[in-house]
């Protein structure tokens, strides 16, 4: 069965460096999320990606956050300048169609530690 | 604010048990999900919905659009079910506001 897959799997990195989480979606999937968890505490929203552009996009995700295509297998989360809030774990996901009308597959999650 | 509530936040079942977990939403939607959070921090999509109702295996999801309001319930239990289950809604322009989850323990 096709999935959702992330890499890495952890990241320690330190306040202030750049760091990119990379997604590789379902191949046939058009529609591509990322969201984050903080430990212990709910699942957040933050981009949503379709036809090469943001969609939608949350609070959280502000100029220090990026999200790229770069070619038709990955999809990448880039994070400018890491703060120590940014730790948690962050999610991938992909849809076949319009959410509204299909369901998500998520990937296993990279967990970002930011010293 | 919340977007989203969810009921309970833990739940502790016998096998076997009829459980029922609540999703309450104040934004408009066009769909509802429910996720299953394992252990481990890996998450399953179980539903979309839009309207009335979904079953699969031992799962049913309902939703009320008027009432803004979900229910997932789990049929004869199982200690595999132990997970962590979330509520999320998926509103205009395509954001997502997730509940904070309901911890599901089910005792052999």
């Amino acid at each position: 069965e096709p999935e959702v897959t992330q890499t890495p799997s952890h990241q320690v990195t330190q306040m202030g460096q750049e760091v990119i989480l990379r997604c590789v979606p379902i191949s046939n999937h058009l529609y591509f999320y990322w969201y984050r968890q903080i430990l212990g505490q709910k699942v957040e929203f933050l981009v949503s990606f379709y036809n090469n552009e943001i969609s939608e996009k949350s609070e959280i995700f502000d100029d220090q956050f990026s999200v790229e295509r770069p070619d038709g297998s990955n999809f990448t989360l880039k994070i400018r300048s890491t703060k120590l809030e940014d730790s948690a774990m962050y999610f991938c996901a992909s849809s076949s169609t319009d959410p509204q009308l299909g369901t998500q597959y998520f990937g296993p999650g990279t967990r970002l530690t930011v010293l | 604010k919340n977007e989203v509530e969810q009921s309970p936040q833990n739940l502790t079942a016998q096998e076997g048990e009829f459980i029922t977990i609540n999703c309450s939403y104040s934004v408009g939607i066009s769909a509802l999900h429910w996720l299953q959070q394992h252990p481990g921090g890996g998450i399953v999509s179980l539903f979309m919905l839009s309207s009335g109702k979904k079953k699969h295996g031992r799962l049913i999801a309902t939703i009320n659009i008027q009432e803004k309001h979900s229910s997932l319930h789990i049929t004869a239990s199982h200690p595999r079910d132990s997970a962590v289950y979330i509520c999320a809604a998926d509103g205009a322009g395509n954001q997502f506001y997730f509940g904070t989850g309901t911890s599901l323990t089910v005792i052999p």
